[in-house]
C-alpha cells in the first residue's frame, strides 16, 4: 500500500479554518484518497474522500493537488468538537480494496 | 439511526476462556470487517467479510476467528484469549468492496485479558 506522511499535531483556535496537510508522493493513479478522523473513546468516523477532483461535504473540504502527491483536509470553522485524531488514507484497487491501513494521524488541538 | 452496534464496550476476561465480541449493522451492508487498536501501532485489520458466508484473514489473524452467517451481524470470535489480545476492537461496514467506499465504525470494545 502506498503510504502517506502527516504532522503528528496541530493546533487552531476556535472558529478559524485549519488546513491538514498529507503527503503521499506515492500514490497510483487509482488510489483513493480518504479521511477519517477519532474522537477521543470513538470508533474513526469517515470525514470525506475523492479521486483527483475537489470534493466538498457538510463537515469539510479536500483539495487534492494536480499531481495527487499531496492533499489537504479542510475545516472551514473548527470547533471543540474537531479535535481528534485525522488519518489520510489511500485505498487501492484489488482484493483488499476495502482495508483501511491507518498511520498514526494528526492529532488536532482546538483551543478557545 | 444508521449505526454499527458493538457489545459488549469493555470486557476483562482470563487467559483461555472463550469470548466473543458481538457486530451488527443496520444498513444492509456487504461487507464487513474487525480491526484492533493498539498504541504506536494504528488500526490493524483483523478478518474481513465480503458478503454473507464469505470471510478472509486481515493482517493479524492469529488467535481469532469469525463468521457470517447473516448479513447483519459478524461476530469475532477469541477460542483461547490470550494477554496479547488486550486490545480495543473495532467493527466496521461498508456497502460493500470496493476501494471508494465509506466505512462506517463501531464505537468500540476494549478488552482486558489477564
Amino acid at each position: 500500500d502506498a503510504k502517506t506522511t502527516q504532522p503528528n499535531s496541530m493546533e487552531s483556535n476556535e472558529e478559524e479554518p485549519v488546513h491538514l496537510p498529507c503527503n503521499h508522493s506515492t500514490i497510483s493513479g487509482t488510489d483513493y484518497i480518504h479521511w477519517y478522523r477519532q474522537l477521543p473513546s470513538q470508533g474513526p468516523e469517515y470525514v470525506i474522500h475523492g479521486l483527483t477532483s475537489n470534493v466538498n461535504n457538510r463537515m469539510a473540504s479536500l483539495a487534492i493537488a494536480e499531481d495527487r502527491k499531496s492533499s489537504t483536509l479542510i475545516l472551514h470553522r473548527a470547533t471543540l468538537r474537531d479535535a481528534a485524531v485525522y488519518y489520510c488514507i489511500l485505498s487501492s484497487r484489488g482484493g483488499t480494496a476495502s482495508k483501511l491501513t491507518f498511520g498514526t494521524g494528526t492529532r488536532l488541538q482546538v483551543t478557545l | 439511526e444508521a449505526q454499527v452496534t458493538q457489545n459488549p464496550r469493555y470486557l476483562i476476561t482470563v487467559t483461555g476462556k472463550k469470548l466473543t465480541v458481538t457486530c451488527s449493522q443496520n444498513m444492509n451492508h456487504e461487507y464487513m470487517s474487525w480491526y484492533r487498536q493498539d498504541p504506536g501501532l494504528g488500526l490493524r485489520q483483523i478478518y474481513y467479510s465480503m458478503n454473507v458466508e464469505v470471510t478472509d484473514k486481515g493482517d493479524v489473524p492469529e488467535g481469532y476467528k469469525v463468521s457470517r452467517k447473516e448479513k447483519r451481524n459478524f461476530p469475532l470470535i477469541l477460542e483461547s484469549p490470550s494477554p496479547n489480545q488486550t486490545s480495543l476492537y473495532f467493527c466496521a461496514s461498508s456497502y460493500r468492496q470496493g476501494y471508494g467506499q465509506p466505512q462506517h465504525f463501531g464505537d468500540g470494545t476494549r478488552l482486558s485479558i489477564l
